[in-house]
């Protein structure tokens, strides 16, 4: 079954350091995968994903991710943080074939803090 | 229009209340989704509508009650909750690429729910 799973519930960096949230995917197919974000009370917004077009891939705000098919990674990273970049943000994978039904399976989120 | 929008956007309500939420998208979405989001977790599917009708139900206490009036709208109609039932829920809403497979999903801002 397709899973994936975020390492860390919590990474704190300091204003102005790179950003890295671990991102690891399981699926037996070429999956469909996504970084969001969601700041305190609001709902979920894309940051990037991966549809197998490019294997780095570019967002909004700086961020950037890479698929790496041999280390089944898709790991989020922005060169420099900046204090408005303190949210949760889940990792998420869509995989063609599942079941009979369109799912996104969400990983269990990594909040990251901002140290001035 | 890019936007997913939801009302209210904070609901008490107690026990023996009848309410319900409500979600509109004009972005041409034919999926439209129900999360349930409980403190410091991701978001858990609820139901899902593809072209207007439930593909997915999550086995879903039948307290909560989904309606898809049309494309642009989606409906739970809350009745008789538990105080447990509390939580952030999220709509979204995405194209629908086939039977199996998903591209990414946009979310509105999310109703917060207190059962009393």
């Amino acid at each position: 079954a397709q899973s994936v799973t975020q390492l860390g519930s919590h990474v704190s960096v300091s204003e102005g350091a790179l950003v890295l949230l671990r991102c690891n995917y399981s699926s037996s197919v070429p999956p469909y995968l996504f970084w969001y974000v969601q700041y305190p009370n609001q709902g979920l917004q894309l940051l990037l994903k991966y549809t197998s077009a490019a294997t780095l891939v570019k967002g909004i705000n700086d961020f950037e991710a890479e698929f790496k098919k041999s280390e089944t990674s898709f790991h989020l990273t922005k060169p420099s943080a900046h204090m408005s970049d303190a949210a949760e943000y889940f990792c998420a994978v869509s995989v063609p074939g599942y079941s009979s039904a369109s799912k996104i399976i969400f990983g269990s989120g990594t909040r990251l803090s901002i140290r001035p | 229009d890019t936007e997913v929008t939801q009302t209210p956007k904070h609901l008490v309500m107690g026990m023996t209340n009848k309410k319900s939420l409500k979600c509109e998208q004009h972005m041409g979405h034919r999926a439209m989704y129900w999360y349930k989001q409980k403190a410091k977790k991701p978001p858990e599917l609820m139901f899902v509508y593809s072209y207007e009708k439930l593909s997915i139900n999550e086995s879903v206490p039948s307290r909560f009650s989904p309606e898809c009036p049309n494309s642009s709208l989606l409906n739970l109609h809350l009745h008789a909750l538990q105080p447990e039932d509390s939580a952030l829920y999220l709509c979204a809403s995405s194209q629908v690429i086939s039977d199996t497979w998903v591209n990414e999903q946009f979310f509105g801002p999310g109703t917060r729910l207190t059962v009393l």
